[in-house]
């Protein structure tokens, strides 16, 4: 089974606040996602990094920005969360080899008040 | 455009009955095709996966079978239990599944005892 860790599970904030979600593994697996996903629809790729020092935008455009200092660290900064960022947010990893079978962390669901 | 359709939103079944759940995909470059299971507030859960050189695929009470001239797969539960209810994401994915994968929206599956 996967170590995904994402923190905090939970969070409500007033608009204008930074803020940073957590994910960390523990599996040393180069690839990691960040997925945002609203109730009832499908999961969006907002973030991407195959490695350390490597990140990409994924197909939904999102405000936030993601770094990858460290292999088995990729958080995720709101400089200035609005409403419209309440979503929940799901960190995955991939392994290197295969089976290439995503595995997620338990999600950071954020409200912006 | 969304490549990947899960066009039934929700689906009740009886205990002990089949579950089937549908997916259709739209670009003829994926390869790789995965279901997750999913609880609220919690991160999708991988539950079997096949690739385009396969027609099925099982795993326990599970099966997938994909149909590439169709471009569309389906899962198959049985029997059915009531710890199965939950939502069902279809995901598809290039390369066998070493990118970034696309998801579909998702159908809640209600088991009745």
């Amino acid at each position: 089974e996967a170590d995904i860790y994402q923190t905090p599970r939970y969070l409500v904030i007033g608009t204008g606040k930074k803020i940073t979600l957590e994910c960390s593994q523990t599996m040393g697996h180069d690839k990691m996602y960040w997925y945002q996903q609203d109730p009832g629809m499908e999961l969006h790729l907002i973030h991407y990094s195959y490695g350390v020092n490597s990140t990409e935008k994924g197909d939904l455009s999102s405000e936030s920005t993601v770094s990858r200092i460290r292999t088995e660290h990729f958080p995720l900064t709101l400089e200035s969360a609005r409403p419209s960022h309440t979503s929940q947010y799901l960190c995955a990893t991939i392994p290197s080899l295969p089976p290439y079978e995503q595995y997620f962390g338990p999600g950071t669901r954020l409200t912006v008040t | 455009d969304q490549q990947v359709k899960q066009n039934s939103p929700s689906l009740s079944v009886q205990e002990g009955r089949i579950s089937i759940l549908n997916c259709d995909y739209t670009n003829s470059m994926f390869d790789y095709f995965l279901w997750y299971k999913k609880y609220p507030a919690e991160g999708p859960t991988f539950l079997i996966s096949i690739s385009s050189i396969k027609d099925k695929n099982e795993d326990g009470r599970f099966t997938v079978f994909l149909n590439k001239s169709a471009k569309h797969l389906s899962l198959h539960i049985v029997p059915s239990q009531p710890g199965d209810s939950a939502v069902y994401f279809c995901a598809a994915g290039r390369n066998f599944g070493n990118e970034k994968l696309t998801f579909g929206t998702g159908t809640r599956l209600t088991i009745i005892p």
